[in-house]
Parts: C-alpha cells; sequence; structure tokens
C-alpha cells in the first residue's frame, strides 16, 4: 500500500548540530509540506514543495531548509539546532499540480528533541 | 491572511453523550476549502473531511456530522453519541485556493469521553 513515512520517529540532539529528517512518501504526490506542532499553536507550515526542485518557505521556516530532488522525498535540516526547535514534526502529501487544494495526509512525526 | 479560532481547548464529556467542537475561519478568498483531522493518543493526523467554499450542504458520516455556515465563517464538528475511541485532540483547518495548497490550523480542541 502507499504511504508516508518519517525517520527517525524520535530524535535528541544537542545544540548547534545539524538535524536531518527524512520523510517519504510512495504515492507520487506533486506536494509535500513539512509542518510543526507544539502546545497552543496547532500545526504550523515550515517549508513546502510543489515538485522536483521547488521549494517554498512557510510561516516559521527560520532555522530550516528543505530541498526536493525527487518526487518521493523531502528532507528537512535544521542547520544548527536550537532549544526553541524541539517540537513534533510532521511531514504531509497531496496529489495536486502547481498547489492545487488536494486532501493532505500526514506522516506518523518525529519528536525533536534538542537538549 | 486566513486564520482558523477553535475556542473550545478543551471539552469533557461523558460515554453517549453529544458534543461540539466549533470551528471559526477568516479568509477574503472567495474559494477555499475546510478540513477537520483528528489526531489520537497515538499521535498521528487523520483525515476526517474536506469541504469547498461553494458546498454548504451539511455532511454526516456514521456518528459524525459537520455544519459549514458560510454566512458565521463557521464549520462546527459534531459526535454524537460519543464514545471512548473518540477521545483526540481535533483540528480544524483551512486552506485558500489562492495561496496554493497550504493548510491553516486552529489551535485544535481535545476531547476526552470518559466512561
Amino acid at each position: 500500500d502507499a504511504e508516508i513515512t518519517q525517520s527517525p520517529r524520535h530524535k535528541i540532539t544537542e545544540t548547534g548540530r545539524q538535524v536531518t529528517l527524512a520523510c517519504h512518501q510512495t504515492w507520487n504526490h506533486n506536494n509535500m509540506f513539512w509542518y510543526r506542532q507544539d502546545l497552543g499553536h496547532g500545526l504550523r507550515l515550515i517549508h513546502y514543495s510543489y515538485g522536483v526542485q521547488d521549494t517554498n518557505k512557510g510561516e516559521v521556516s527560520d532555522g530550516y531548509s528543505v530541498s526536493r530532488s525527487n518526487t518521493e522525498d523531502l528532507p528537512l535540516t535544521l542547520e544548527s539546532a536550537a532549544s526553541s526547535q524541539t517540537s513534533v514534526y510532521f511531514c504531509a502529501s497531496s496529489e495536486g499540480t502547481s498547489g492545487t487544494t488536494d486532501t493532505q495526509y500526514f506522516g506518523p512525526g518525529t519528536r525533536l528533541t534538542v537538549l | 491572511a486566513q486564520k482558523v479560532t477553535q475556542a473550545q481547548t478543551e471539552i469533557s464529556v461523558v460515554e453517549k453523550e453529544d458534543v461540539t467542537l466549533d470551528c471559526v475561519y477568516e479568509t477574503r478568498d472567495t474559494t477555499y476549502y475546510l478540513f477537520w483531522y483528528k489526531q489520537p493518543p497515538s499521535g498521528e493526523l487523520v483525515f476526517l473531511i474536506r469541504r469547498n467554499s461553494f458546498d454548504e450542504q451539511n455532511e454526516i458520516s456514521g456518528r459524525y456530522s459537520w455544519n459549514f455556515q458560510k454566512s458565521t465563517s463557521s464549520f462546527n464538528f459534531t459526535i454524537t453519541a460519543s464514545q471512548v475511541v473518540d477521545s483526540a485532540v481535533y483540528f480544524c483547518a483551512l486552506s485558500e485556493e489562492a495561496a496554493g495548497n497550504k493548510l491553516t490550523f486552529g489551535g485544535g480542541t481535545r476531547v476526552l469521553v470518559k466512561p
């Protein structure tokens, strides 16, 4: 069955280290997204991509980067992890083309702790 | 800018009671989409419903029903005869067509169903 996976599911790192969270989907969806979930804030958009080689900044993009070299993967990199980036990170994908509004389906999440 | 407000942060009910979750949204776009997602204690995000701005017909799916009223910018969600398995955090989200496929989430409402 097609799915969307995230790895690792849990990660503990230290302040200042570079961290990469993986997101892989097998639906062949064009659109992929990264959100973070923090208590009291719901989910907030970090970065998103409408296709290969396309990346865009979301609401809370500072300190994060993404790259899209193929359809299936959108890794999220924290260049220099900060304690404020302790959060649960969700990846999502949707079918669309050029950002049309389709339903987003979410991965299981990655819990990141920055000490 | 789009905004979603879920004023109820937590609702506690006894099993078999009905519970209604409020969602109020703000948008300047005439074409937009509204969503509800469920996040059970296991943490994943489960898609429940997607509605476009031109379809105000209420929808029922089993014990779940949704009331969309453009006049009050609301998209409320009712669980009838609640069960313990309904205990979760429920998120309302909005996507404006002009803004592509990006979702703006409300802060979520935690529903606790007691046996």
